[in-house]
């Protein structure tokens, strides 16, 4: 149990576009998703919680109009990277919790930005 | 700011040897503590989870709690090569509403 996807795996786009990560939980119901980034040699650091049916709260420095979240339903969230930069590729993560306490992680989305 | 602080290694263990991974954290409302370890590009996986003072076992892995010193252990008894990753310690302040605060990882090398 517990399984989150994360979709696409890698992504490259030009500078100036945009992106559109999904985070999936597909065997349970996540009322609350996050989403982390982390750099290379980096750890995690959390950018945003994801509620079901209300707006995103996002950590400081991280620009919620660039960085767009939407939790359209209990098993869905999505990362809009808008106008994206080099300086935003990443390794972009979501996880969900299951229960109160334990978060459960997806596989992932390399974001290249050239 | 909530911190949390871990050795970044490497630490190199031989197979069959009992490898402990340490981590400290600042805040002391923190309320619930995780190991995760991560292999080079993948995401993280939860190892092991604590939330009272004590030690929690689940097979070859215990973890150990200290809540008066803010201090969160890993001990991995005998030691496998593909223990080899990165051990990342996050700690989380409240329910399941709040996100993870993870430290940088600690490398762990498994010598065969």
């Amino acid at each position: 149990g517990a399984v989150v996807s994360q979709h696409p795996s890698w992504v490259i786009c030009k500078s100036g576009t945009s992106v559109k990560i999904e985070c999936r939980s597909l065997d349970f119901q996540a009322t609350t998703m996050f989403w982390y980034r982390q750099f290379p040699k980096q750890s995690l650091m959390l950018m945003a919680t994801s509620n079901e049916g209300s707006k995103a709260t996002y950590e400081q420095g991280v620009e919620k109009d660039k960085f767009l979240i939407n939790h359209a339903s209990l098993t869905l969230s999505t990362l809009t990277v808008t106008s994206a930069h080099p300086e935003d590729s990443s390794f972009y993560i979501c996880s969900a919790v299951e229960g109160v306490w334990e978060q459960y992680f997806g596989p992932g989305t390399r974001l290249t930005v050239t | 700011q909530k911190e949390v602080e871990q050795n970044s290694g490497p630490l190199s263990v031989p197979e069959g040897a009992i490898a402990s991974l340490n981590c400290t954290y600042s805040d002391r409302g923190s309320q619930s503590f995780f190991w995760y370890r991560q292999y080079s590009g993948k995401s993280p996986e939860l190892i092991m989870s604590i939330y009272s003072n004590g030690d929690k076992e689940d097979g070859r892995f215990t973890a150990q709690l200290n809540k008066a010193s803010q201090y969160v252990s890993l001990l991995i008894r005998d030691s496998q090569p593909s223990d080899s990753a990165t051990y990342l310690c996050a700690v989380k302040s409240g329910g399941g509403a709040d996100g993870l605060t993870f430290g940088k990882g600690t490398h762990l090398i498994i010598q065969p």
